[in-house]
Order: C-alpha cells, then sequence, then structure tokens
C-alpha cells in the first residue's frame, strides 16, 4: 500500500520568513501528488496539484511545490509566509489503484 | 465548502448508541466519500459511493454503514457507536473518479462517551 510522510509534525516560523513543508511517499509508480490546506473547524482546501509535465507546480496564495521522481518527494515552498498561512496542511497522494493516500498533517504557526 | 453540507456539525452520543451523519451535495456530483481525521493518522477513507445505490468500503470500513438513495445524500451510520469512533468526519464529493476533483464538507465532530 502506498505511504505518506510528513516529516514535521509542527513548523514554526516567524511572519515574513520563508518556509519549507516536506513530503515523501513510498512508491514511485505513477502518482498524482496533492497539497490541502484546512484552516481551523473547515473543510480541506486544494492548495495544489502535479498531474504531469513540469515538475514546478504553483496554487493558491503563493504556495510552490516541486515533484521529484529520483527522491520520491514533494515539498511545499512559500518563499514569505503570512499570520493568514497558520494551518494544518496535508500532503496526499493518488495512484493508478485510484485511492487518496493521505499524510498525517504538518501544522504550521506563523508568529508575529 | 459551497455546494456540500454536513449535519450535524458537532455530536455527542453514548456508548452503544446508533449515530447517523449526514452529507448533502447540490453539485450533482457522482461520486461522494466519507473520511475520519484523527491525530497522527491524517484521513482515512470509510466508505465511498459511485452512485446511487452504489458504496463500497474503504480503508477503515469496520463498525459503519452508508447509504445513498439520492444522488444528493450520502449517509454514514455507526450501528452501536464506540469511544473508538470519536473523530472527525468529514464528506467529499467528486464528479468524476479522479483525485483532482475532490471538494471537502466542513466537517462532523463526533464524540462518544
Amino acid at each position: 500500500a502506498q505511504s505518506v510522510t510528513q516529516l514535521d509534525s509542527q513548523v514554526p516560523v516567524f511572519e515574513e520568513a520563508p518556509v519549507e513543508l516536506r513530503c515523501n511517499y513510498s512508491s514511485s509508480v505513477s502518482v498524482y501528488l496533492f497539497w490541502y490546506v484546512q484552516y481551523p473547524n473547515q473543510g480541506l482546501q486544494l492548495l495544489l496539484k502535479y498531474l504531469s509535465g513540469s515538475t514546478l507546480v504553483k496554487g493558491i496564495n503563493g504556495f510552490e511545490a516541486e515533484f521529484n521522481k529520483s527522491q520520491t518527494s514533494f515539498h511545499l515552498r512559500k518563499p514569505s509566509v503570512h499570520i493568514s498561512d497558520t494551518a494544518e496542511y496535508f500532503c496526499a497522494v493518488w495512484n493508478t489503484g485510484n485511492q487518496f493516500y493521505f499524510g498525517t498533517g504538518t501544522s504550521l504557526t506563523v508568529i508575529p | 465548502d459551497a455546494g456540500i453540507t454536513q449535519s450535524p456539525r458537532h455530536k455527542v452520543t453514548e456508548t452503544g448508541t446508533p449515530v447517523t451523519l449526514r452529507c448533502h451535495q447540490t453539485e450533482n456530483h457522482r461520486y461522494m466519500y466519507w473520511y475520519r481525521q484523527d491525530p497522527g493518522h491524517g484521513l482515512r477513507l470509510i466508505h465511498y459511493s459511485y452512485g446511487v445505490k452504489d458504496t463500497d468500503k474503504g480503508e477503515v470500513s469496520d463498525g459503519y454503514s452508508v447509504s445513498r438513495s439520492k444522488t444528493e445524500d450520502f449517509l454514514l451510520t455507526l450501528e452501536s457507536a464506540t469511544s473508538s469512533q470519536t473523530s472527525v468526519y468529514f464528506c467529499a464529493i467528486s464528479e468524476s473518479f479522479r483525485a483532482e476533483g475532490y471538494t471537502f464538507g466542513s466537517g462532523t465532530r463526533l464524540t462518544v462517551v
């Protein structure tokens, strides 16, 4: 079965600093990759996705992620975070078995 | 979360009682899903539906049943609630059986005491 590992459960970062949230997955077979964001007491919203093509994917709110097939990674980055980016972030993988596998989440806290 | 509504938003129930959670959509999407979210586990699929009266099990289906008698409604039932089913439950919908189209509801926080 596919597994998704988010290496950091909590990431504190100062406002306007850069941030990277790390995600690795277990299989190198054909996969689609996603990052979702969950604000307090809300459902998950899609930040960005990689289906094919360019390995650098840009999403909403200034986030981007890079697909690295050889390292089976899909790390999320933002060059300058805002207070409003405080949320839980989930990496997810969709494989050819037609099922979503979610990571355990990374709690990003932006410190003023 | 436009187009998808979960009810109730919060519920406290006693061990051994039946509980039904409702997911309602106005998007006319074919696929509907129930997930549970627990600390340290992320989201795990309970059941999903690929059409009216067509459902299948997910990763953590034990202790849960579902029904879909109309396109717009997908019900999740805990026949006899246990404390291990205390969780946040999310419904999701998609137009096709492809990952890119998922829309999630706002969740139902269920506490079994």
